[in-house]
């Protein structure tokens, strides 16, 4: 069964550095997501990107952060100038369409996110 | 604006009950799909049921099901004959016309042998 897959399975930065997260979602999806999930605690939308631009983003998703499609493949998200409070495991998604009934995301086994 | 609502922190379940995981939600828009994920200590985010707002019958997939409640606007999954193996992290969702889903914060279940 297709699966989506991200890289790397943990990441360790320093603060104030940049980091990229990378995802290859499901071949014939179309639309793209990044969440976050700070430990034990609640899974946070931060973006989706559909049709090579964002099609909706969270209020936190501000100028540190950034999506792109690079290729057919790829889907990176990146953290520019990292803070402590961005650890947290960041998942990506895909899903087939989002139109009603709306195709579930299916999710990659995430990245984890260490700032220090 | 939209909500979903998991008033469970943590439940504990004899294995081989039934048990009912709660979820309520909150929206304007009549278009509208609901989902459950098993997030293991593992930590991956495991699919298990959808529920779209003008589906006429619950969803049931295997051993779950989705007994929704339009007008009470819930959502709650139901797992039967629970195992050892259920023991995880359990997130409703909830998707309108816009292009993201949100999620509850949760319900820690724990299947006791």
């Amino acid at each position: 069964e297709p699966e989506v897959t991200q890289t790397p399975s943990h990441q360790v930065t320093q603060m104030g550095q940049e980091v990229i997260l990378r995802c290859v979602p499901i071949s014939n999806h179309l639309y793209f997501y990044w969440y976050r999930q700070i430990l034990g605690q609640k899974v946070e939308f931060l973006v989706c990107f559909y049709n090579n631009e964002i099609s909706e983003k969270a209020e936190i998703f501000d100028d540190q952060f950034s999506v792109e499609r690079p290729d057919g493949s790829n889907f990176t998200l990146k953290i520019r100038s990292t803070k402590l409070e961005d650890s947290a495991m960041y998942f990506c998604a895909s899903s087939q369409d989002s139109s009603y009934p709306g195709s579930p995301l299916h999710f990659g086994n995430g990245t984890r996110l260490t700032v220090t | 604006a939209q909500k979903i609502t998991q008033t469970q922190p943590g439940m504990f379940v004899q294995e081989k009950e039934a048990v009912t995981l709660d979820c309520t939600y909150d929206t304007s828009d009549p278009s509208y799909g609901l989902f459950w994920y098993k997030q293991p200590s593992s930590g991956e985010m495991i699919f298990l049921i959808y529920q779209g707002s003008y589906d006429q019958q619950n969803a049931t997939e295997g051993r779950y099901s989705l007994n929704f409640q339009k007008a009470r606007k819930s959502a709650n999954l139901v797992i039967s004959a629970s195992q050892l193996g259920d023991s995880a992290m359990y997130f409703c969702a909830m998707k309108n016309r816009d292009d993201k889903i949100i999620f509850g914060k949760g319900t820690r279940l724990h299947i006791l042998p």
